[in-house]
């Protein structure tokens, strides 16, 4: 079983300020992590990934991420935040064995205020 | 490449019609999925496909919703007698089974239905 935890439905931050999303999982195997981002009426849109191997993951946009095995946490930051930030982001939760049924948060609503 | 596509993006219908719609994953993506998202939700998984063959049913999936993948390359998903609780953003998403990106999901923009 595998579930996601986002703490914060909602963020609002100023601009080029630091970007904080809080996600925690729990998975029963060891799990492979996923950001995406969603801009309104859209689809989905990977911004990294943890599966193995160095646990700081840098991804698109200047967006990283880092797994910390023993807090069970996936949290995504960004140093300075820019107005085309402000989106949706889904932090979700997959194994390493057979098709990878993937789990997501209930997203967290990121506000870029001026 | 063009990514995963989908069609209609928007479907408006009335309660207890019946509505099809089309994902067209990502050329030689084995595995393709179907996914609904409520309003202030996270995207729920409701079947699986690898090639042609549905692997999963989530039990979101009611005898009213049917998918297909005939030849293993586009899917349809139908919903017949719909309720207004099957409003929601339909997501399609491809991956492929053998490749360094085979554990990340692509998906497409989504089909948002309304049903009134």
């Amino acid at each position: 079983a595998q579930s996601v935890t986002q703490l914060g439905s909602h963020v609002s931050v100023s601009e080029g300020a630091l970007v904080l999303l809080r996600c925690n999982y729990s998975s029963s195997v060891p799990p492979y992590l996923f950001w995406y981002v969603q801009y309104p009426n859209q689809g989905l849109q990977l911004l990294l990934k943890y599966t193995t191997g160095a646990t700081l993951v840098k991804g698109i946009n200047g967006f990283e991420a880092e797994f910390k095995k023993s807090e069970t946490s996936f949290h995504l930051t960004k140093p300075s935040a820019h107005m085309s930030d402000a989106a949706e982001y889904f932090c979700a939760v997959t194994n390493s064995g057979g098709y990878q049924k993937v789990t997501f948060g209930t997203g967290t609503k990121l506000q870029v205020i001026p | 490449d063009t990514g995963v596509s989908q069609d209609p993006r928007h479907k408006i219908t009335k309660r207890g019609q019946n509505v099809t719609f089309r994902c067209d994953p990502i050329s030689e993506h084995n595995r393709l999925y179907w996914y609904r998202q409520t309003l202030g939700q996270g995207p729920e998984f409701l079947t699986y496909f690898q090639n042609e063959a549905q692997l999963e049913k989530s039990r979101l999936l009611s005898d009213r919703f049917s998918a297909e993948r005939p030849k293993g390359s586009f899917s349809t998903l139908e919903i017949q007698r719909t309720e207004q609780g099957d409003s929601a953003m339909y997501l399609c998403a491809s991956s492929s089974l053998v490749s360094s990106s085979s554990d990340t999901q692509y998906f497409g923009p989504g089909t948002r239905l309304t049903v009134l």
